[in-house]
């Protein structure tokens, strides 16, 4: 989706190094999260955000930080980045509510930055 | 705990015939469920979502899924599958306890053959 980008979208990088992923959405979305799939194991859950002063933890936070600059902006980082991080990690947005008022829980997936470290 | 369950890590099928992705959900009440598709190189893409209402969901590109509450189960479903709906499909369900959150499924890699 096009509304929400993600860069690098492939970076290598080697162990112990601190390493940013950014995302970047003009869907106008309050809400922001930041997940890390693994073959066979889905989507993992690391941070979210419902604004810029509030930063949630997910499943796995351990190892991870975010920053959330502006509604528009959530960035991920792996302060010192190890080899068992190596996955897949996509940022998603979502708004409160729908079109028609109603809550609204589907979330838009940016693209995903392929990340190895060796 | 609250969970979805995707038996199968493959499914293949005939380009033409009609194909089923199951899904299976533990929770508590109401559930509210989810596909999404994930193409090659790409994020994951909403197909469609069951809130309330008619137990026949229909989303993009064809596909429907039937909610059956004895069963549990919320399947995805397209009457005539196409090469190119080759892909990885996830269910999803919202996490009751923090619905701002979703709990997605391990994945179905859906491979259609011509």
């Amino acid at each position: 989706d096009a509304d929400v980008t993600q860069t690098p979208r492939n970076r290598i990088t080697k162990t112990g190094k601190r390493i940013m992923l950014e995302c970047s959405q003009t869907k106008g979305h309050d809400r922001m999260y930041w997940y890390r799939q693994d073959p066979g194991l889905g989507l993992q859950l690391i941070y979210y955000s419902f604004d810029v002063k509030d930063i949630n933890k997910g499943e796995i936070s351990d190892g991870y930080s975010v920053s959330r600059q502006a509604q528009a902006k959530f960035s991920l980082s792996l302060e010192s980045a190890i080899p068992n991080q190596t996955a897949l990690y996509f940022c998603a947005t979502r708004p409160p509510r729908d079109r028609g008022g109603t809550p609204s829980y589907e979330q838009y997936f940016g693209p995903g930055t392929r990340l190895t470290v060796t | 705990a609250q969970s979805v369950a995707q038996p199968e890590d493959q499914v293949n099928v005939a380009e033409g015939n009609p194909l089923t992705v199951k899904c299976t959900y533990s929770v508590s009440g109401n559930p509210y469920l989810f596909w999404y598709v994930q193409y090659p190189n790409r994020g994951l893409q909403f197909l469609l979502k069951y809130i309330t209402g008619d137990n026949l969901v229909k989303g993009s590109y064809g596909f429907e899924a039937e909610f059956n509450k004895s069963q549990t189960s919320f399947h995805l479903k397209k009457p005539s599958a196409l090469v190119s709906d080759s892909a990885l499909y996830f269910c999803a369900v919202r996490d009751k306890g923090n619905t701002d959150k979703l709990i997605f499924g391990t994945g179905t890699r859906l491979q259609v053959f011509p």
